[in-house]
């Protein structure tokens, strides 16, 4: 079974501009997560969405923004672009079960220039 | 507010000893603690896990701790292994919050030879 897939691995943009980074789950999986991961901050929660639906959102400003389609793939979105928007995000997948680990792809690294 | 602490940024551990990584949570909603383990340019990878039901769970050479009067989980690695050098994140989940993780800044485990 494949694991997640992030697309593209390296982004490189400059101030102002916007990025859409794409996610694929694990096929069966339903709920897609993002995470923004910046060193010494640890992982931090984006949102979540499910039967594209936005089910949480963690906190972010409206800059950040997602979406998920009917077959479960979604992207997540970063408009007017900031220095400190660079990061890893790292996108995962579940069955939304209760107690069940989150999949992790290998991420987008994004740097702001 | 950091909800989930890892006070160890490292920890360097000989090879064949105990590794102990530390956790501490302040959030009392919190019933489902994950541990995940990093590589460099690689997305975490799911290690173990213990629901607030339960003091210990162990999987081959990790077992977990939770002391929930103290809001603190430990990850034992025993033996530890020059392979098992990596970042290692505490991730908790709310009751009923699905998907959404909050995870510590990571601790930095390196075993030497």
């Amino acid at each position: 079974k494949a694991g997640v897939t992030q697309t593209p691995r390296y982004l490189i943009k400059t101030r102002g501009q916007q990025v859409t980074l794409s996610c694929s789950p694990i096929s069966g999986h339903r709920s897609v997560s993002w995470y923004q991961q910046t060193p010494g901050q640890g992982l931090q929660f984006l949102f979540e969405y499910f039967s594209e639906t936005q089910r949480n959102k963690g906190n972010f400003p409206g800059r950040f923004s997602g979406r998920q389609f009917s077959n479960s793939r979604s992207e997540m979105n970063v408009s007017t672009l900031e220095l400190g928007d660079s990061a890893l995000y790292l996108c995962a997948s579940s069955l939304r079960q209760p107690n069940e680990k989150l999949f992790f792809g290998s991420g987008t690294q994004l740097s702001v220039l | 507010d950091q909800q989930v602490k890892q006070n160890s940024p490292s920890l360097s551990v000989q090879e064949g000893r105990i590794s102990i990584l530390n956790c501490d949570y302040t959030n009392s909603m919190f019933d489902y603690f994950l541990w995940y383990k990093k590589y460099p340019a690689e997305g975490p990878t799911f290690l173990i896990s213990i629901s607030s039901i339960k003091d210990k769970n162990e999987d081959g050479r990790f077992t977990v701790f939770l002391n929930k009067s103290a809001k603190h989980l430990s990850l034992h690695i025993v033996p530890s292994q020059p392979g098992d050098s990596a970042v290692y994140f505490c991730a908790a989940r709310d009751t009923g919050t699905a998907s959404k993780l909050t995870f510590g800044t990571g601790t930095r485990l390196q075993v030497t030879l």
